[in-house]
C-alpha cells in the first residue's frame, strides 16, 4: 500500500520562530510537492522537487524553503513563521513519467501560527 | 497562467438525489484528474480523462472531458453520504506535465 506520511497532524507556532515540515514517501518516486490549502483557494504549490537536491519554485515560495538530500524525503521550511503561514500543508509524490501520474498525497500537517 | 474554476463551490442536498459539479477554464488541458479529500485526509485519485468527449464510469460517479478539452463535469447519481467531501479537479496544462493546476474545489454534503 503506498504511503506518503507527514512529521506532524498539527502544530502551533510563535511568530518569528523557525518551522520544520517534513515528508515521506514509501513508493521510490522522483517528484515530490509542498502545497498549502486555505479554504476557497484550492491547493497552491509551494515548491516541486523533480530528484534528491533539485528544486522548482511553486506559484507561492515567498517566505518557504526547501530541502531534499534523500529521494523519500522531502522538507519544508519556514524560516520565520508569519501568521499568514497559518494553512493547512499537503505534500505529495509521483512518479516521474511521460505523462502525468497521479499525486499521491499525505494527510497534511495543520499549521497555526501565533 | 492556466486556471481551473469549479462551480459551485458549496453544495448540500440529500441522500438519493443527483448533482453535477463543473471544472471549467479557457485552456486546453493534456489531461485532467479528479481527486476527492475526505476530512483529515489528503485528496485521493479519483479517475483520470485525457480524450476530448471521454466519459469515464466509476460506480455512481461519471466524469466527462470536454470535447476541446477545456472542462469537465462530474455527475453523481443517488448521492449517499459516503460521497460527503471535497472534490477537487487537476489540469495537467501539456503532455507530460508534472505539475498539475488546481481548481478552488467544491465542497459536497450529502444529508441523510
Amino acid at each position: 500500500d503506498v504511503k506518503v506520511t507527514q512529521s506532524s497532524r498539527y502544530l502551533v507556532k510563535r511568530t518569528g520562530e523557525k518551522v520544520f515540515l517534513e515528508c515521506v514517501q514509501d513508493m521510490d518516486h522522483e517528484n515530490m510537492f509542498w502545497y498549502r490549502q486555505d479554504p476557497g483557494l484550492g491547493l497552491r504549490l509551494i515548491y516541486f522537487s523533480y530528484d534528491v537536491k533539485m528544486k522548482e519554485k511553486g506559484d507561492i515560495p515567498e517566505g518557504y524553503s526547501v530541502s531534499r538530500e534523500k529521494k523519500e524525503r522531502f522538507s519544508l521550511i519556514l524560516e520565520s513563521a508569519s501568521t499568514n503561514q497559518t494553512s493547512m500543508y499537503l505534500c505529495a509524490s509521483s512518479s516521474l513519467s511521460g505523462s502525468t501520474d497521479t499525486q499521491y498525497f499525505g494527510p497534511g500537517t495543520r499549521l497555526t501560527v501565533l | 497562467t492556466q486556471l481551473l474554476e469549479q462551480s459551485p463551490q458549496f453544495l448540500s442536498i440529500q441522500e438519493g438525489e443527483n448533482l453535477t459539479v463543473y471544472c471549467n477554464s479557457s485552456s486546453v488541458f493534456s489531461s485532467l484528474q479528479w481527486y476527492r479529500q475526505e476530512p483529515g485526509e489528503g485528496p485521493v485519485l479519483l479517475v483520470t480523462v485525457v480524450t476530448g468527449g471521454e466519459v469515464k464510469k466509476l460506480k455512481r460517479l461519471t466524469f466527462q472531458f470536454g470535447d476541446a478539452r477545456k472542462d469537465s463535469s462530474l455527475h453523481i447519481t443517488a448521492a449517499q453520504p459516503g460521497d460527503t467531501g471535497l472534490y477537487l479537479c487537476a489540469g495537467a496544462p501539456h503532455q507530460g506535465a508534472q505539475k498539475l493546476v488546481f481548481g478552488q474545489g467544491t465542497r459536497l454534503t450529502i444529508n441523510p
